[in-house]
């Protein structure tokens, strides 16, 4: 499998403050990462794909302005959740692609709380 | 419809029971089918994947599909208090699908 790391694992912010959250891929390169949300009691849903030297590509319903990815390096990623809100709270998950397979490694997760 | 329903639970068993736990989709082109195991405020694990119909084991672990029936379960023998986690059926075509996940608990 992948090691992929999150950072922070837990963030705290008042309301219009902008958050970023780190993904690497510790243990090989990977051309796309993904980002996902889980709320509680809720299951994951796919907000977008990051992909090395161009654009990520959003889910329907997902502000691209909102939320900021970067894919600087063929080992990080980087999710930017800009001017939150409390409803953006929630468990922010990224993965990384299986060489040569179908599967997605996941990170440990980030949960953000917006007071 | 949801494309993948899964019993939200929570099941609660006994250590050293057998464990079935299952999904059904509805979208036919679906090629891929995986188990995770999230653990309470952690990333999923990935425990089995497979995208042929039939069996796959892997220790405890034994994953099920059936395409005909659009269903897929997963069963764990002899579990353990540190299998209590919740899992998750998903499924993969452009992108992954998720069920919503079943709560496991398994008492000592």
């Amino acid at each position: 499998g992948a090691v992929v790391s999150q950072h922070p694992s837990r963030v705290i912010c008042k309301s219009g403050t902008s958050v970023k959250i780190e993904c690497r891929s510790l243990d090989f390169q990977a051309t796309t990462m993904f980002w996902y949300r889980q709320f509680p009691k809720q299951s994951l849903m796919l907000m977008a794909t990051s992909n090395e030297g161009s654009k990520a590509t959003y889910e329907q319903g997902v502000e691209k302005d909102k939320f900021l990815i970067n894919h600087a390096s063929l080992t990080l990623s980087t999710l930017t959740v800009t001017s939150a809100h409390p409803e953006d709270s929630s468990f922010y998950i990224c993965s990384v692609e299986g060489q040569g397979t179908e599967t997605q490694y996941f990170g440990p997760g980030t949960r953000l709380l917006v007071l | 419809q949801k494309e993948v329903e899964q019993d939200p639970g929570p099941l609660s068993v006994p250590e050293g029971a057998i464990v079935s736990l299952n999904c059904t989709y509805s979208n036919s082109a679906f090629q891929y089918f995986m188990w995770y195991r999230q653990y309470s405020r952690k990333g999923p694990e990935l425990l089995m994947y497979t995208y042929s119909s039939g069996n796959k084991e892997d220790g405890r672990f034994t994953a099920q599909v059936d395409k005909s029936s659009k269903y897929i379960s997963l069963f764990i023998r002899d579990s353990q208090p540190s299998d209590s986690a919740t899992y998750l059926c998903a499924m993969m075509v452009d992108k992954l699908i998720f069920g919503t996940g079943t709560r496991l608990q398994v008492f000592p």
